[in-house]
């Protein structure tokens, strides 16, 4: 079966660090592109990086020079760093698989972890 | 980077049909994929492409697109089907994805 688990969310104060792991099963992290999706409480939601096979990154404006996205090919986890967290970083953060080609889509995705950036 | 627009919210009379429409310039270049979310869920891939549906979803949804307009239908809304809807593309580089606001499903 196909499945993505993340892990590693919780309470963190302005300025502080978290990092997310999303341990997946049934396929290769290092095969394919892997993105991170967030979900603000009320909210829609927003891309917020991604990793290529090839390990090129890309992410969103709003966490780009404060998130590092990574992968660990051995353990077949992908990873979200998140630095100098804001409270506007407060959101159930999503893994999920990133197909790209002709067509687009992403599946699966993980239950999702939930980070609170609170003083 | 560009977006991608829905209206907030849409209603179905149970068993009617109903679409659900996703507009940007993005979408002259790429095709919208959909999602589908419950509260308390993750989301839910329920159409991408020109109009794929993964295993297990049922044949009632369906996706069309047209100039910067993707559309998802629902031919024969269902109570289960009540839900928050997501479209989501590439953007104009090509590298970076954004979603849809979404839109609200509420079957009457």
């Amino acid at each position: 079966e196909v499945q993505l688990v993340e892990s590693g969310g919780g309470l963190v104060q302005p300025g502080g660090s978290l990092r997310l792991s999303c341990a997946a099963s049934g396929f290769s992290v290092s095969s394919n592109y892997m993105s991170w999706v967030r979900q603000a409480p009320g909210k829609g939601l927003e891309w917020v990086s991604v990793i290529y096979s090839g390990g090129s990154t890309y992410y969103a404006d709003f966490v780009k020079g404060r998130f590092t996205i990574s992968r660990d090919n051995s353990k077949n986890t992908l990873y979200l760093q998140m630095n100098s967290l804001r409270a506007e970083d407060t959101a159930v953060y999503y893994c999920a698989r990133d197909k790209r080609g002709t067509e687009d889509w992403f599946d699966p995705w993980g239950q999702g972890t939930l980070v609170t950036v609170s003083s | 980077s560009s977006e991608l627009t829905q209206d907030p919210a849409v209603s179905v009379a149970l068993g009617q049909t109903v679409r659900i429409t996703c507009q940007g310039d993005s979408l002259r270049s790429y095709y919208a994929s959909w999602y589908q979310q419950k509260p308390g869920q993750a989301p839910v891939l329920v159409i991408y492409g020109k109009n794929n549906r993964p295993s297990g979803i049922p044949d009632r949804f369906s996706g069309s697109s047209s100039g910067n307009t993707a559309s998802l239908t629902i031919t024969g809304a269902q109570a289960e089907d009540e839900a928050d809807y997501y479209c989501n593309s590439r953007d104009s580089s090509g590298y970076h994805v954004v979603f849809g606001g979404g839109t609200k499903l509420t079957v009457l």
